[in-house]
């Protein structure tokens, strides 16, 4: 696994409880991603960072948001968790190769369950 | 919405046969990527094949790329049972970032 460390790996909360959870990298990569992954939808795209304090959204901002404020730390919060956030949770890190972004390196994933 | 939409959902074959699976897509990319995950671990990348090349091996591997049809596959030569995973394609719209869009996924089953 390439240098990069989620935490925690399982959480239970309850609905209406804000949730942090943590994407730690020792590869000084300047991408990135958080992903979830749900039954029949594959891996969709939450939040990116392309370098400190720079953020973006993806696909599924709805209820997220994020945080970079060290190149190795990238922290996504869920600011009041509901049921349908249920999932499992992937941090993803990439880098530039030349002017070209290279392929993407999973984290363990995070499964969290709101209850 | 999912880019990338694999074919078949599962498929089950014995150890020494070839495995392939399909990728369609929707808009134009940069690249497109193939995933391996084994059940319960993270997503580990397998082959990025660009929007200017057409066929791409890696070992055991062979990918091929339309982009007329905008569509790839993914061929696995003599599978082996630690061959047996979930596969993903992903693209990547080339928007500078490399935010990927995933498809649902092959579930591969390579028996003894």
């Amino acid at each position: 696994d390439a240098g990069i460390t989620q935490s925690p790996r399982h959480k239970v909360t309850e609905t209406g409880t804000p949730v942090t959870l943590r994407c730690h990298q020792t590869e000084n990569h300047r991408y990135m991603y958080w992903y979830r992954q749900d039954p029949g939808h594959g891996l969709r795209l939450i939040h990116y960072s392309y370098g400190v304090k720079d953020t973006d959204k993806g696909e599924v901002s709805d209820g997220y948001s994020v945080s970079r404020s060290k190149t190795e730390d990238f922290l996504l919060t869920l600011e009041s968790a509901t049921s349908s956030q249920t999932s499992v949770y992937f941090c993803a890190i990439s880098r530039l190769s030349g002017e070209e972004n290279t392929e993407a390196f999973f984290g363990q994933g995070t499964r969290l369950t709101v209850v | 919405s999912q880019q990338g939409e694999e074919d078949p959902q599962a498929l089950s074959i014995q150890e020494g046969e070839n495995a392939t699976m399909n990728c369609s897509y929707k808009t134009s990319i940069n690249n497109l990527q193939w995933y391996r995950q084994n059940s319960g671990r993270g997503l580990v990348h397998l082959i990025l094949i660009r929007s200017n090349e057409r066929e791409k091996h890696s070992g055991r591997l062979r990918v091929t790329l339309d982009t007329s049809k905008k569509s790839s596959s993914l061929l696995i030569t003599a599978s082996r049972a630690a061959d047996t995973a979930s596969y993903f394609c992903a693209t990547d719209d080339g928007s500078g970032y490399s935010t990927l869009t995933f498809g649902k996924g092959t579930m591969l089953l390579v028996s003894p």
